[in-house]
């Protein structure tokens, strides 16, 4: 299993520009979470999907729109980017069982490093 | 609403010696709590997490952590530190169910471990 995988690794935009990162998932999982990681302040949850064809508001979704079409993919879309939103980009994944008393382990992948100019 | 808050940026330990790093967390309910260790360029990896139960969750590499709940506290703790445990370290607290689920985490702003020769 390839586990949870990002594309593209890196990314230089000019400002105005768009683009979209695609991250896929090989373990059947339901959940499927997108955060950025700046220096100092942690990873922060942009948005997620707690199934195909749903999506839901994080932390930080401003600027930010996803899609599910499929269980498996989960995409991020930037429409005009802006040099705040320089940062590394990490998917992640999880299962989820069912009830409140069920918690399950978030599997990330390797990351987008993207630079806003 | 749930946070956890890691109190160091840094912690620089001798090889050999014992490592510890702080979390503390404020959840309204009852705390799920993770520790996620981070290695250069790379995504974060799983360590170990709580639910319920023994206060002493083992994970992996030999790491552990304490659960207090008096103290609010769940330090990430590791008896016999190595030059490879160097990386950064996030304390996350899943959200708790009320708040619409989706088992979502709120992380803290991590800890820069440097374990020495």
């Amino acid at each position: 299993n390839a586990g949870v995988t990002q594309t593209p690794k890196f990314r230089v935009l000019k400002t105005g520009q768009s683009m979209t990162l695609l991250c896929a998932q090989d373990m059947n999982h339901e959940y499927m979470y997108w955060y950025r990681q700046d220096p100092g302040m942690g990873l922060r949850l942009i948005h997620y999907s707690v199934g195909e064809g749903t999506t839901a508001k994080g932390e930080v979704p401003d600027g930010y729109n996803v899609s599910r079409l499929k269980k498996q993919n989960f995409l991020l879309g930037l429409e005009s980017a802006a040099p705040s939103q320089t940062s590394v980009y990490f998917c992640a994944s999880s299962y989820w069982r069912g009830g409140p008393e069920s918690t399950d382990t978030q599997y990330f992948g390797p990351g987008t490093r993207l630079t806003v100019l | 609403a749930q946070s956890v808050a890691q109190p160091e940026d840094q912690v620089n330990v001798a090889e050999g010696n014992p490592l510890t790093v702080k979390c503390t967390y404020s959840v309204s309910g009852n705390p799920y709590l993770f520790w996620y260790v981070q290695y250069p360029n790379r995504g974060l990896q799983f360590l170990l997490k709580y639910i319920t139960g023994d206060n002493l969750v083992k994970g992996s590499y030999g790491f552990e952590a304490e659960f207090n709940k008096s103290q609010t506290s769940f330090h990430l703790k590791k008896p016999s530190a190595l030059v490879s445990d160097s990386a950064l370290y996030f304390c996350a607290v899943r959200d708790d169910i009320l708040t619409g689920g989706g088992n979502k985490l709120t992380f803290g702003t991590g800890t820069q471990l440097k374990v020495e020769l």
